[in-house]
């Protein structure tokens, strides 16, 4: 089974900073799916950014960037310009490439203050 | 993407009754999946709900407690049965589509049991 870690419980960053969350996985599949989700305090869960394992080239999306590095089994996101509003619990989930649903770490809860 | 809503939005409820959680999607989708987050908690996969056939559960869910209905491509229907106040949680439906088959939430259904 597919199992994805999130080290850090909390965390915190100023405004304006820049703040990396880490995420870890284990897997046996060569090809799969690796996903960030953002769930802002009583609101609804939204994709951040999605990584395809066979793609080399790291995903960006605006402020948003992942370094992912398949050997070490390491999916890292960095939040750059930290606003506000990115206040939330980021998840990290995998999903491999012969299965349906996504496997969810038990996220990180960042606050941004300013 | 997929927008996806879902009734009721919250619900207080009292134990030994039972709950049905509606979710609807605005376009076709295969796949639909049933998440349970118990507060301060991570997703947990309840079952995926394909139309047209049984729904599959993971293991720790039954159907006797969480039946599951999935009558056409753009709804789906999932009921807590006999609840106590441990199925306290916030219930999200979620739908995979689109580009690289990214999964998408609903609003979720927070769900207190007293």
């Amino acid at each position: 089974a597919q199992t994805v870690t999130q080290s850090q419980p909390e965390m915190s960053v100023q405004e304006a900073e820049t703040v990396t969350l880490s995420c870890t996985y284990d897997t046996s599949e060569n090809n799969y799916y690796l996903f960030w989700y953002k769930q802002p305090p009583s609101r609804q869960m939204i994709l951040v950014i999605r990584q395809e394992a066979y793609k080399q080239q790291n995903a960006t999306e605006n402020r948003f960037s992942v370094n992912f590095q398949k050997a070490a089994k390491s999916f890292s996101l960095k939040i750059s310009d930290s606003q506000l509003g990115d206040t939330a619990m980021y998840f990290c989930a995998f999903r491999g490439n012969s299965g349906y649903a996504l496997n969810f770490g038990k996220g990180t809860s960042l606050l941004v203050t300013p | 993407s997929a927008v996806i809503s879902q009734k009721p939005s919250r619900d207080i409820c009292q134990r030994g009754t039972s709950l049905t959680i509606q979710c609807q999607v605005d376009s076709q989708v295969t796949m639909m999946f049933w998440y349970r987050q118990q507060p301060g908690q991570s997703l947990t996969l309840i079952a995926t709900a394909n139309q047209g056939s049984e729904a599959t559960y993971e293991s720790g869910f039954v159907i006797d407690k969480f039946p599951i209905s999935r009558p056409n491509l753009t709804f789906s229907t999932l009921t807590v049965s006999n609840m106590s106040p441990e199925d306290s949680s916030i219930y999200l439906c979620s739908v995979r589509t689109g580009k690289g088959e990214t999964q998408y939430f609903g609003p979720g259904t927070r769900l207190l049991v007293l």
